[in-house]
């Protein structure tokens, strides 16, 4: 099993722009989530599934869209990239009533 | 909302010396998760911990949950270099989870 994957692992973009950053995972895990990582704030929830077709939004969902089409994929999009979303971008996923969450690898974006 | 906070921010130790941070939450939590992240990579899960006063180990390692479910610890024994790293904890509101600030643990050999 890979696990949890990201791509990319490093973006620049310049203010305005939009993308989209990939995640998937091969453990047929119901619940995946998007967190972003600041120096000194941990870890905070961007937009959580916890299905394919179901989504929700977290703690900071300001500038982000979501959809999940299958169980695997859970990608994040950037509308009008702003430099306050530098950041290290981190999906995750748990199987429904599970325990742990499994983070991917991790995207860092930089916004100038 | 929900709030949890670590302390310390920075914890820099010799090797062998022990260490400890602790979390605190807002609110009474479901259950509470500790996960470690080496410098460079991505958070990965140590413990949950769900009972009132629980108290786990894992080697050096020795977790507490607070009786009122709204505190918790990280003891390390005797740290090693491979200790160091950023832990942070993780209470569980709802169906999410709340994570804090995080504990970075510098080791000196």
């Amino acid at each position: 099993n890979a696990g949890v994957t990201q791509t990319p692992k490093f973006q620049v973009l310049k203010t305005g722009q939009s993308m989209t950053l990939q995640c998937a995972q091969d453990m047929n895990h119901e619940y995946m989530s998007w967190y972003r990582q600041d120096p000194g704030m941990g870890l905070r929830l961007i937009h959580y599934s916890v299905g394919a077709g179901i989504t929700d939004q977290g703690e900071v969902p300001n500038g982000y869209n979501v959809s999940r089409s299958t169980t695997e994929d859970f990608p994040l999009r950037l509308l009008s990239a702003a430099p306050s979303q530098t950041s290290v971008y981190f999906c995750a996923s748990r199987a429904t009533g599970g325990r742990e969450q499994y983070f991917g690898p991790g995207t860092r974006l930089t916004v100038t | 909302g929900q709030q949890v906070m670590q302390i310390p921010q920075y914890q820099h130790v010799q090797e062998g010396e022990d260490f400890t941070t602790y979390c605190n939450s807002s609110t009474t939590l479901s259950n509470i998760q500790w996960y470690k992240q080496r410098p460079g990579g991505h958070p990965v899960f140590l413990i949950q911990l769900v009972k009132s006063g629980e108290v786990k180990k894992q080697k050096r390692l020795t977790f507490q949950f607070g009786e009122a479910k709204k505190n918790s610890s990280l003891h390390i024994t005797a740290t090693q270099t491979t200790d160091v790293g950023t832990y942070f904890c993780a209470g569980r509101g709802g169906q999410n989870f709340v994570f804090g600030p995080g504990t970075r643990l510098s080791v000196l050999p």
